[in-house]
Parts: C-alpha cells; structure tokens; sequence
C-alpha cells in the first residue's frame, strides 16, 4: 500500500519562501517511483480543492496552476522516493494545507495527510 | 479557464438517494473522477472515469456524466456517507487539472 507523507510545512512572513516535502513508501516491487505522476493539491481552511502543479516521472513535463507560476516550482529525487515544492514570494493567500498526490486515472489515486502552510506577518 | 459548477449542499434521508451534480462547458467529453472528503481527512477517490469504482468502494455510488453536467449518485445514504464531495476533470487545453467548488453532503 502506498503511503504519502508530507513534512516542511511552517508559518512564514508574506514574502518570505518555503520548500516542502513529499516522501513515498510502499513502493511495490513491480513498480519504481519514477513510474508514478505526482501532483500538488491545496485546500485553504473552509474552502475547496485546488491543483497546484503536476510533474511526470522523470521531472521532463512539469504544469502549475496559474495562481503559483513563476513563483512555486516542483521537483523530484526519484533516489529517495520524494517530491518537493519550493515556494517564493508567498502570500496570504497561499496559506493552506498542502497534499501531494498520485497522478492516476485522470486523477489522483492516493493521498498524503497533507502538511499546513501559514502566510502572515 | 475551465470552471466546475458544484451546490454548495445536498440534504438528504437515510436510505434515500443524494445526487451531487458537477456543471462544465461539454463535461461530457471529458473523464469526471469523485472524490469522498470527511472532516480532518484527506480526499478519498471514489468513481474515476465517470462511473467507475475504485476497490474498496460501495457499489451504491455511482456516476454519469453527459452533456454540460456530471453526476454523482449515492444510494441507500448511510450516516457514514456524510462528508464532501468535490469533482474534478483533466484540462487538456490548458494542461490544467480542475476541480469542482465542493457539495456538503448532509444525512438528516
């Protein structure tokens, strides 16, 4: 069974910059983690759903929602099971609570429990 | 951008039938996936590609999708049914992954 872990979530100054991470396990035998398409979805408090970026299994497709372009990027280190999102230029707005997600049938099959991100002076 | 339409809230009786509608510009010819969301959980997938299940999940939920509106159909509610759900779609013109703005499902 795969499981997903965020972690690095923080309260950060408007400006300011964070990374967080993403780490698998699970991974089955048949399966490498470099065959799984991740995806970053976050979830402000009392509000919906919204897609942040996705990024394939090797890092060479990446997309980002418009909100977060230019100022977010995604990564992977498929050596360690692990994706991240480094986050600049943060606003009040980016202040949600942060899951990483597989990519599976049009959507995303397994969950992390998700890690907070707080903006605020 | 593409915009997915949800209502706010559905109530509903236990043992009675919810249907969650999903609205978007042709949403029939794109693949609606569901997902179950209960309060300090994370998103649970339910139906992929219209109407299918994942394991795991009760055949009394079920899926369509035609038209201009998708739609999510529970039968026989449970207590345990009581959660939101959010719909979502790939965007193939705009690379984008969308999802819908959320129903709060209430079992009375």
């Amino acid at each position: 069974q795969l499981q997903l872990v965020e972690s690095g979530g923080d309260l950060v100054e408007p400006g300011g910059s964070l990374t967080i991470s993403c780490a698998a396990s699970g991974v089955t035998f048949r399966e490498t983690f470099n065959s799984y398409y991740m995806s970053w979805i976050r979830q402000a408090p009392g509000n919906g759903l919204e897609w942040i970026s996705y990024i394939s299994g090797t890092g060479n497709t990446i997309y980002y929602a418009d909100s977060v372009k230019g100022r977010f990027t995604i990564s992977r280190d498929n050596a360690k099971n692990s994706v991240f999102l480094q986050m600049n230029s943060l606003r009040v707005e980016d202040t949600a609570l942060y899951y990483c997600a597989r990519v599976a049938y049009s959507g995303y099959d397994y969950w992390g429990q998700g890690t907070p991100v707080t903006v605020s002076s | 951008s593409y915009v997915l339409t949800q209502p706010p809230s559905v109530s509903v009786a236990p043992g009675k039938t919810a249907r969650i509608t999903c609205g978007g510009n042709n949403i029939g010819s794109k693949s609606v996936q569901w997902y179950q969301q209960k309060p300090g959980q994370a998103p649970v997938l339910v139906i992929y590609y219209n109407g299918d299940r994942p394991s795991g999940i009760p055949e009394r939920f079920s899926g369509s999708n035609s038209g201009n509106t998708a739609t999510l159909t529970i039968s026989r509610v449970e207590a345990g049914d009581e959660a939101d759900y959010h719909c979502q779609v790939w965007d193939s013109d705009t690379f984008h992954y969308v999802f819908g703005t959320g129903t709060k499902v209430t079992v009375l």
